[in-house]
């Protein structure tokens, strides 16, 4: 049981690249999500899927859009990306509407 | 999107009792209080929620307060590892929004 995994684990862009972080979780949750967290701040929500098939915005989605492919697998895509994308981004699943499983981090790095 | 407000940063000693308010005025009838904490270097991790009555489990204890518009997330004893930025939290629908946070900061 691996929990919540992230891949990859460090990145480093040039403005305007794109990428896309992925994130697969085998506890058979429902939820999952996508933060952002900037050096010295709290977790800002990116996007959210409640289920398999639906994504919702959360706090600041622009510049980012997501796939659910599966039960399983929430990836998060960057088009183009921006120096103020620099941060680091985890993904969570959620078990039973309370208790949140995070995954250890991408630090990205866009110069 | 529902609000919480906590202190910036909080002291306590070493091997006593912290207790970590949090104003949640506009909370609704099925909002849950859930409370994380981030280490340092690490991503959150789950601590206690609850709903309307005060929790209790191996980590900490929930304090609820009658009309639900604050709580308190209360550890009977400090130890250094608890040195993090804690989250209190409203989970609307499942949306869980994290504030800035209070950071802990535990002296020996």
């Amino acid at each position: 049981n691996a929990g919540v995994t992230q891949t990859p684990k460090f990145q480093v862009l040039k403005t305007g690249q794109s990428m896309t972080l992925q994130c697969a979780q085998d506890m058979n949750h429902n939820s999952m999500y996508w933060y952002r967290q900037d050096p010295g701040m709290g977790l800002r929500l990116i996007y959210y899927s409640a289920s398999e098939g639906t994504t919702d915005k959360g706090e600041v989605p622009n510049g980012y859009n997501v796939s659910r492919l599966n039960k399983r697998e929430f990836s998060l895509r960057l088009e183009s990306a921006a120096p103020s994308q620099t941060s680091v981004y985890f993904c969570a699943s959620l078990r039973d509407s309370y208790e949140q499983y995070f995954g250890p981090g991408t630090r990205l790095t866009v110069t | 999107d529902a609000k919480t407000t906590q202190p910036n940063s909080m002291e306590s000693n070493e091997e006593e009792p912290v207790h970590l308010p949090c104003n949640h005025s506009t909370i609704s009838g099925t909002d849950y209080i859930h409370w994380y904490r981030q280490l340092p270097s690490q991503g959150p991790e789950y601590v206690i929620h609850g709903l309307t009555s005060n929790v209790n489990n191996r980590m900490a204890s929930l304090a609820i307060a009658e009309d639900r518009k604050s709580s308190t997330l209360i550890l009977h004893r400090a130890t250094l590892r608890d040195a993090a930025v804690y989250y209190c939290i409203l989970n609307r629908d499942d949306k869980i929004i994290f504030g800035k946070g209070t950071r802990l900061h535990i002296l020996p």
